[in-house]
């Protein structure tokens, strides 16, 4: 009964790099968040998106970042040009149906480091 | 737009001891909150949820909260500390700011318990 597996757990970047992070939410589950954790903050939202459609994307950054869910395959947070103030713990959270009630399941997370 | 404030960062309690890590929210609409418990190096667990009905809710491992729509309060609490209860907490609720279906944290509070 896996829950919502992320990789790779730790992404070491150099500045003007390209970092990929990938989601895949509990099984059976179509609707996935990602959310960016800064250090000594809480967590921010980022998008949200259900099978091939992004539905929120009021918390990502309008330049270098990206997200997808394919129809096949985990959801990708796509990072280009990364600089240092990209360094933080990316989580995402998957939930079975959509609505502001329903429980979000995370994942262990993902932190990067922009050298 | 609405907002989370968690008034303590950090709370060192002797083990055995009850707890209560406070939490403030603000919101022009009606309002869902969770509380979610963070361990080192790991995702986001939830504790416990307040949708509607009773102001007192009750969670895994012994946590309670209560919802006070007066106060735009919902304070967590443990009557009793363990060891294993130190780790990161984080309030939390559901609506605009978040997306539209997003989470909107407050900064989190680190429950330190002491032996």
């Amino acid at each position: 009964n896996a829950g919502v597996m992320q990789n790779p757990r730790h992404l070491v970047r150099r500045r003007g790099q390209e970092a990929r992070l990938r989601c895949s939410p509990v099984k059976g589950h179509s609707h996935v968040y990602w959310y960016r954790q800064l250090p000594e903050e809480g967590l921010k939202f980022m998008v949200y998106l259900q099978k091939e459609n992004i539905i929120d994307e009021s918390g990502m950054p309008k330049e270098r970042f990206s997200a997808e869910f394919p129809k096949e395959g985990p959801s990708i947070l796509r990072i280009q040009q990364v600089v240092r103030g990209d360094s933080a713990a990316y989580f995402c959270a998957s939930s079975p149906r959509a609505g502001r009630t329903d429980t979000q399941y995370f994942g262990p997370g993902t932190r990067l480091t922009v050298l | 737009a609405q907002s989370v404030t968690q008034l303590d960062s950090q709370v060192p309690v002797f083990e055995e001891a009850p707890v209560e890590l406070r939490c403030n929210y603000s919101s022009s609409v009606s309002v869902y909150l969770f509380w979610y418990v963070q361990y080192p190096n790991q995702g986001l667990q939830l504790l416990l949820k307040y949708l509607s009905g009773s102001t007192l809710v009750k969670g895994i491992n012994g946590f309670e909260a209560e919802f006070n729509k007066s106060q735009t309060s919902f304070h967590l609490r443990k009557p009793s500390v363990h060891i294993s209860d130190t780790a990161e907490y984080f309030c939390a609720v559901s609506g605009p700011g978040g997306g539209a279906d997003g989470l909107t944290f407050g900064k989190g509070t680190h429950l330190i318990i002491q032996p």
